[in-house]
């Protein structure tokens, strides 16, 4: 079946450093992975997105890679400011599914 | 637009009760699912719907029924609780899955089983 494996499962890194989030997949077909971030008691909301014909994207401090061959993809933010803190799930579409990772409970420390 | 709507926000049921959280969106989306969220869990898919009369199993669907009668309507009943089935429940919708991609989570419904 459709498997999603995120790590590490908590990250400490301090204000206005890099952190680095990664996922693997076991379906070859999955053909679209997005990343969400969940404040503590929120919903989660997509962040940032990648389809298969793309090996890298990015948005202001947030970048997403993927690499097909291997079956895996990260989530990079450069510059982490306290208000990164928050869960992050990396997620895969398997034909009409979206799977998610268990996620990274990031804490940016002072 | 409202959005993804969810009712109700917090719900104690006995065990072997029966119940169905309710999941309304605003936005004409063909797709809707439920996920449960379990500390340590991640998120896990419950039931997706690509469309009014069309639903199928995601990864833990055991003790979960849904229906999609309407595009905008997607109710999940459980009918008869399981401590087990403590959990936080989201429900999500976005637009088709082959046109638009990013799915739209409702506020959640917190469910305690006793």
């Amino acid at each position: 079946g459709e498997n999603v494996e995120q790590h590490p499962s908590t990250l400490s890194v301090q204000e206005g450093d890099s952190a680095v989030i990664k996922c693997t997949y076991s379906d070859s077909a999955s053909n679209y992975f997005p990343w969400y971030k969940q404040e503590l008691g929120k919903r989660p909301q997509l962040i940032i997105d990648i389809r298969s014909n793309v090996g890298e994207k990015k948005d202001q401090r947030i970048a997403v890679t993927l690499n097909k061959t291997a079956k895996h993809f990260s989530l990079h933010i450069t510059e982490t400011q306290p208000e990164d803190s928050a869960v992050y799930f990396c997620a895969a579409k398997v034909d009409d599914k979206i799977i998610f990772g268990k996620g990274t409970r990031l804490h940016i420390l002072p | 637009n409202a959005g993804v709507t969810q009712t109700p926000k917090f719900q104690v049921l006995k065990t072997g009760q029966s119940m169905t959280l309710q999941c309304a969106q605003d936005m004409n989306h063909e797709y809707m699912s439920w996920y449960r969220q379990d500390p340590g869990m991640g998120l896990r898919l419950i039931h997706y719907s690509v469309g009014a009369g069309i639903t199928d199993q995601g990864e833990v669907p055991n003790g979960y029924n849904v229906s999609r009668s309407t595009t905008e309507d997607f109710p999940l009943r459980l009918l008869s609780a399981a401590p087990s089935q403590t959990s936080v429940y989201f429900c999500a919708s976005s637009l088709n899955p082959s046109s638009g991609y990013e799915q739209f989570f409702g506020p959640g419904t917190r469910l305690t089983v006793l």
